[in-house]
């Protein structure tokens, strides 16, 4: 199984901040990894997909980037709404396998 | 709007069996492959099974093979999960999933699966 690590497992940040979370996957997916969204109590949400492309309707200050084994979530300017648990799926091959989560809270 | 709403779960012995249920709505269930994806406590998630959208192709991670079995009822709109001979390790929230070219693009709210005696 391709083994996904993310960090950080937890991140503190301000209003405004840009924060940036990793994934690494243990060997190379191309670019078929895709990061969520779960708030406290509700179903997670797909931020990005295919390491790049925005989900419709997700706000522009959140971005991806990476390909192979390496790929960063950026969100540009930290929002109150925006405290959430996030994690990466890679959907390169079977098992898909995911990231453990980054819980980013507000400073 | 999509939705994903997984009905079944609740406390059940080990060794006995166990069927989830997943109503969509909101987009076209016969055109999406679907898929299970588990958390247990205190646990990151895991992929559990997924279905072709005619049901034509199922695939299962390891340690439920054998044991578990991922249906579709595409008149109804509802994907199935049924568990036989359950573990204490399969105790998890249980999400359903759409599954297409872009992964897993929309999530349930969860259904809690306990196993224990």
């Amino acid at each position: 199984d391709i083994q996904m690590t993310q960090s950080p497992s937890f991140l503190s940040a301000s209003v405004g901040d840009r924060v940036t979370i990793n994934c690494k996957a243990s060997q190379n997916i191309n670019r078929y990894l895709n990061w969520y969204q779960q708030k406290l109590g509700e179903a997670p949400k797909l931020l990005i997909y295919n390491a790049n492309s925005l989900q419709t309707g997700i706000p522009s200050r959140f971005s991806g980037s990476g390909s192979g084994t390496d790929f960063t979530l950026t969100i540009s300017s930290l929002q109150p709404e925006d405290v959430a648990t996030y994690f990466c799926l890679q959907h390169n091959s079977w098992p898909n396998t995911f990231g453990a989560g980054t819980k980013l809270e507000l400073k | 709007e999509v939705q994903l709403v997984e009905s079944g779960g609740g406390l059940v012995q080990p060794g006995r069996s166990m069927k989830l249920s997943c109503a969509a709505s909101g987009f076209t269930f016969s055109n999406y492959g679907m898929a299970w994806v588990r958390q247990a406590p205190t646990k990151g998630l895991e992929w559990v099974a997924t279905i072709s959208y005619d049901g034509s192709s199922t695939y299962y991670r390891d340690s439920v093979k054998g044991r578990f079995t991922i249906s579709r009822d595409n008149a109804k709109s509802t994907l199935y999960l049924q568990m036989n001979s359950l573990r204490s390790e399969d105790t998890a929230t249980y999400y359903c999933t759409r599954y297409g070219h872009r992964g897993i693009d929309y999530w349930g709210q969860g259904v809690m699966v306990t196993v224990s005696s």
